[in-house]
């Protein structure tokens, strides 16, 4: 089992819809996660942190995290063209490990 | 600097070939970290450094990789005797500290072993 798995995709959304990409995780420990977005031929930019249960909210970002389940997701309000890219999770395990990436989901939002 | 700066951007080398790949983390950051990313997957972690030091080089695949940090600044990734299978993209990344989890990462230096 991967440490980090996500539904590659692509997944396709409509401009202005809301765009919902999930996250799962092995390490029951884990206590820090992140969502970057990483734009074709760019370098990952991180986007959102979470350290705990519930919903954190940035502009129209929102990250969930429930730790029972070992499920993050990230939910993309009024999704926008330039919202397309490939939204990769990552997880830290203690607070001087390192982080680990999942194999991203690649959002495509159409106009 | 403002940003994290990697160079080179771009290295194409013949198998069996020695490379260096050297990053310049944001000035102030003590932790720096080297992944590497093939097409189609994400981030793989490769080796850490808080300081000096290396705090976590599991991620290194063999002993052709070896990575260094004299300063506590600049660091440099080393690979030996390359292979086809080292072709990807080496990122490098700086935090604040290694207890902060959001890293800036640099550009990136696009590997191609011929």
């Amino acid at each position: 089992q991967k440490e980090v798995e996500q539904n590659s995709g692509p997944l396709s959304v409509p401009e202005g819809a809301i765009a919902s990409l999930n996250c799962t995780y092995s390490d029951r420990g884990s206590q820090s996660f992140f969502w970057y977005r990483q734009y074709s031929g760019k370098s990952p930019e991180l986007i959102m942190s979470i350290y705990s249960n519930g919903d954190k909210e940035d502009g129209r970002f929102t990250a969930q995290l429930n730790k029972a389940s070992q499920y993050v997701s990230l939910l993309i309000r009024d999704s926008q063209p330039s919202d397309s890219a490939t939204y990769l999770c990552a997880v830290k395990k203690t607070s001087y490990d390192k982080v680990i990436f999942g194999p991203g989901t690649s959002l495509s939002v159409i106009p | 600097g403002a940003g994290v700066s990697q160079t080179p951007s771009n290295k194409v080398t013949e198998k069996g070939k020695y490379v260096e790949l050297r990053c310049d983390p944001i000035s102030g950051h003590t932790a720096l970290y080297w992944y590497r990313q093939s097409l189609g997957q994400g981030p793989e972690f490769l080796i850490y450094f808080q300081g000096t030091g290396a705090a976590d080089d599991s991620g290194l695949p063999n002993d052709r990789f070896f990575a260094v940090r004299p300063e506590g600044s600049v660091s440099t990734l080393k690979i030996q005797r390359t292979e086809r299978g080292d072709s990807a993209v080496y990122l490098c990344a700086s935090s604040v500290d290694a207890a902060m989890g959001g890293y800036t990462f640099g550009s990136g230096t696009r590997l191609t072993v011929v």
